[in-house]
């Protein structure tokens, strides 16, 4: 298995605070992925990021910010969490030579 | 644009009965296609990828997809369902030319004894 951690695993917050989901590989892969999964939605692409401290937006990146400092973390940061953002996040990880995606054991986030 | 389409959110199939799941992409450009299969509460995992080579792709636990350019699919199929495949199956699509990838919506696969 790609060693993808994710933390935290569960959390429940309130609407408004700010919150961190944070990724972390040990595999030194380039891309580094944010998703959300939603029922009927399939995966959502949030953010990524093609190297350290550069990242671009996806398809559902509004209300989220990512930071990538070191190449083994990627970070997403709900600035003021909404009820709209609960779902469950997953990290993935890829080469630029393998097109294979490697995923994360995700975190539940719930907005109440 | 790439986009995937997965036909039917639910399957249900007897056991040791064929799995067929369906896929179908859009794109300008032949892409990259990958099935994943995702158990209960976890991540997902990587079942099978076409890159262009061999159009008949076998992955892991007896899966295997076949690239139909013309049809524009790639739909996932198993000779015989076993209970352990009950699962969510989820089809992607990576353009050739970089590192993005677009899922389709899912199918639950449900295994009856």
């Amino acid at each position: 298995d790609a060693g993808i951690t994710q933390s935290p695993r569960h959390k429940v917050t309130e609407t408004g605070t700010p919150v961190t989901l944070r990724c972390h590989q040990t595999e030194n892969h380039r891309y580094m992925y944010w998703y959300r999964q939603d029922p009927g939605h399939g995966l959502r692409l949030i953010h990524y990021s093609y190297g350290v401290k550069d990242t671009d937006k996806g398809e559902v990146s509004d209300g989220y910010s990512v930071s990538r400092s070191k190449t083994e973390d990627f970070l997403l940061t709900l600035e003021s969490a909404t009820s709209s953002q609960t779902s469950v996040y997953f990290c993935a990880i890829s080469e630029w030579f393998s097109y294979e995606q490697y995923f994360g054991p995700g975190t539940r986030l719930t907005v109440t | 644009a790439q986009s995937v389409t997965q036909l039917g959110s639910h399957v249900s199939v007897s056991e040791g009965a064929l799995v067929l799941l369906r896929c179908n992409y859009s794109s300008s450009v032949p892409p990259y296609l990958f099935w994943y299969v995702q158990y209960p509460n976890q991540g997902l995992q990587l079942l099978l990828k076409y890159t262009s080579a061999a159009t008949l792709v076998k992955g892991i636990n007896g899966f295997e997809a076949e690239f139909k350019k013309s049809e524009t699919s790639f739909h996932l199929t198993k000779p015989s369902a076993h209970m352990s495949d009950a699962a969510e199956y989820f089809c992607a699509v990576s353009p050739n030319t970089g590192n993005q990838f677009y899922f389709g919506t899912g199918t639950s696969l449900t295994v009856i004894p």
